[in-house]
């Protein structure tokens, strides 16, 4: 079966840019989808279809997916960045999601 | 404004059975695919299963496929899961999801609160 692989965690200072990356097997070749969950709340759509921004998403957010890996960067982060992401794709009709990043504002 | 909102959760023994419900508002609910999500405590995201706005297509993943059967009712702007044979790795939130579209471009926009599901003796 299809995987997504995220690194567990990323840490950021306030102000600087953060990237995180999910790796599959040609990925590039798919549409990458990102989430963002807070605790205790649900998922937020703030990337679709590889660079897509949703109404209402802030622009320092952004993706990108070529090859192997899609990447979302959110530039200028602030402390209210500070969440899971989670990447996803579609593979034969079935969703896959990443493990999940948790990101750290400090 | 959209709004998903999930029922039906609770304590179920193993080889149980649940039927979870979403009701949906705020939009044309038959031109949605929809989906189940799930989360277990403490862990990730995993998909479960979608349908199409007319029912015609459905897909499931292997985790839950011949146990779990999911099914709409567009006059009533309704989702459901009927989970059967529970195990206790099935023990999670329930999220229901709308698909802003079908097929491998489709992302899910709008989640309701959840619906916690425990399987245990």
């Amino acid at each position: 079966s299809y995987e997504l692989t995220q690194p567990p965690s990323v840490s950021v200072s306030p102000g600087q840019t953060a990237s995180i990356t999910c790796s599959g097997d040609k990925l590039g070749n798919k549409y990458a989808f990102w989430y963002q969950q807070k605790p205790g709340q649900s998922p937020v759509l703030v990337i679709y279809q590889d660079n897509k921004r949703p109404s209402g998403i802030p622009e320092r957010f952004s993706g990108s997916n070529s090859g192997n890996t899609a990447t979302l960067t959110i530039s200028g982060t602030q402390a209210m960045d500070e969440a899971d992401y989670y990447c996803q794709a579609w593979d034969s009709s079935t969703g896959v999601f990443g493990g999940g990043t948790q990101l750290t504002v400090l | 404004q959209v709004q998903l909102v999930e029922s039906g959760g609770g304590l179920v023994k193993p080889g149980g059975s649940l039927r979870l419900s979403c009701t949906a508002s705020g939009f044309t609910f038959s031109d949605y695919y929809m989906s189940w999500i799930r989360q277990a405590p403490g862990k990730g995201l995993e998909w479960v299963s979608y349908i199409s706005g007319s029912s015609t297509y459905t897909s499931y993943a292997d985790s839950v496929k011949g146990r779990f059967t999911i099914s709409r009712d567009n006059a009533k702007n309704s989702l459901y899961l009927q989970m059967n044979s529970l195990r206790a790795e099935d023990t999670a939130v329930y999220y229901c999801a709308r698909q802003l579209a079908g097929g491998d471009s489709s992302s899910f926009d709008y989640w309701g609160q959840g619906t916690l599901v425990t399987v245990s003796s």
